[in-house]
């Protein structure tokens, strides 16, 4: 069974600019979150997807994040602009249903902005 | 709110000792905790699972409790090794808060 995949690993990217993220979770797997993991803490969720909607988005800064999932499969995390404190790693997990099964997460992107 | 704590953040210990990871929460109204290990520059990987029904899970050398009485988990691991070198993270739902971590390194 093929794991969570996400792309690119790594992004280096001056501030003010925009990047976006991918993830593509396990076959089948109806929810999927989106984490964001600074330097010596642990994951933060920013988003959890429920097949194309959206379950919960409280802590996501919606002034400069935004995040879809078209067709209840893929998903992209998108910054723009992006600040100096939004180096980090962004984690992207699924799980076949709801909170009650297990995560399954992803490598990561670490993106690093200068 | 929620607040995870996890005790210590850092352990060395060497090889073939058994050893205890602690996990507290402030909100005894969870899902379930889960356990995972993350390598340096990786993703996280699932060690456990545990329903707030249940009391404890078993894999290989590695052995979670839950007291939702208390607020406490704790992770016990059998016979360590080098490769159980790792930070070791838990986590609540339905919350999705995580600890700090546990950075573990066992000494050959």
């Amino acid at each position: 069974e093929a794991g969570v995949a996400q792309s690119p690993r790594y992004k280096i990217i001056e501030k003010r600019q925009s990047v976006a993220f991918w993830c593509n979770p396990i076959s089948g797997h109806a929810t999927l979150y989106w984490y964001q993991q600074i330097l010596g803490q642990g994951p933060k969720l920013l988003i959890q997807f429920q097949n194309n909607g959206v379950v919960d988005d409280s802590q996501l800064p919606k002034d400069r994040f935004s995040a879809e999932r078209l067709k209840g499969v893929d998903s992209t995390l998108k910054i723009q602009p992006a600040k100096l404190e939004d180096s980090a790693v962004y984690l992207c997990a699924s799980s076949l249903t709801d909170s009650s099964y297990e995560q399954y997460f992803g490598p990561g992107t670490r993106l690093t902005v200068t | 709110k929620q607040e995870v704590t996890q005790i210590p953040a850092a352990l060395s210990v060497p090889e073939g000792e058994n050893l205890v990871l602690n996990c507290s929460f402030t909100d005894s109204a969870i899902y379930n905790l889960q356990w995972f290990r993350q390598d340096p520059g990786k993703g996280l990987t699932s060690l456990l699972l545990i329903q707030s029904s249940q009391r404890e899970q078993t894999s290989g050398r590695l052995n979670a409790s839950l007291d939702k009485s208390s607020g406490r988990s704790t992770l016990y691991i059998a016979a360590s090794q080098p490769g159980d070198s790792a930070t070791y993270l838990c986590a609540v739902k339905p919350q999705y808060i995580f600890g700090t971590g546990t950075r573990l390194k066992v000494l050959a």
